[in-house]
């Protein structure tokens, strides 16, 4: 079946610097795409999200960017801080449909 | 803030026995989920819950498995005959719009023994 991946399972950064987390989805037909932050012992925690009617979506010190030609979606993290340590994932959804699927989480390592 | 809420934390069982996990889900939200993370894994879709029914369930969600919205806060997942394999973490959603930016509660880590 179709389903939402992951190419990094752990991402590294030095503390300032800019965050890239890569998301590969191969459902053509997904429309709403979702990024979580989840933090140890915690629940997945909204980030951003984008309609597939946009390129680019910015939150505060993020940036959700997708490419459908390729399938891709990025989330993108300016000044990384201690606190952006976590597991990120990202989600898909189709048709306005109940279910999000996610992908398989990428970690982000920030060092001071 | 407004928070999806989920009581145990913890919940301990020995196999064959019957759970049920508690959620209070934000109190202008129409759409309820459960989902599910077993450890070092994907989290995986059980189920969603809207009108007093449910909208839609995934292959997991076997008959051993039932939702209930009790009353006008509370939304629960049963699980009537435990198995190892049910052990994961459990979440609870919910949402404004359907299928869309889901608020999660922090999770009732479930332990079958």
């Amino acid at each position: 079946g179709e389903s939402v991946g992951l190419h990094l399972p752990t991402l590294s950064v030095q503390e300032g610097d800019n965050s890239i987390i890569n998301c590969a989805y191969s459902n053509s037909a997904s429309d709403y795409f979702i990024w979580y932050k989840q933090e140890s012992g915690k629940g997945p925690q909204f980030i951003i999200d984008i309609r597939s009617n946009m390129d680019k979506r910015q939150g505060q010190r993020v940036t959700v960017l997708l490419n459908k030609t390729v399938k891709h979606l990025s989330l993108q993290i300016a000044a990384t801080q201690p606190g952006d340590s976590a597991v990120y994932f990202c989600a898909e959804n189709y048709n306005a449909g109940n279910m999000l699927t996610f992908g398989g989480g990428t970690r982000l390592m920030v060092k001071p | 803030e407004p928070e999806v809420t989920q009581t145990p934390s913890h919940q301990v069982t020995q196999m064959g026995q019957e759970v049920i996990l508690r959620c209070v889900p934000i109190s202008n939200h129409l759409y309820f989920y459960w989902y599910r993370q077993i450890l070092g894994q994907k989290v995986e879709f059980l189920v969603s819950f809207y009108n007093n029914e449910i909208s839609e369930k995934s292959e997991i969600f076997d008959d051993q498995f039932s939702v209930e919205r009790p009353d006008g806060s509370n939304f629960t997942l049963k699980i009537r005959s435990t198995k190892l394999e049910d052990s994961a973490m459990y979440f609870c959603a919910s949402s404004e719009n359907r299928g869309e930016k889901l608020f999660f509660g922090s999770g009732t880590q479930l332990s079958v023994l």
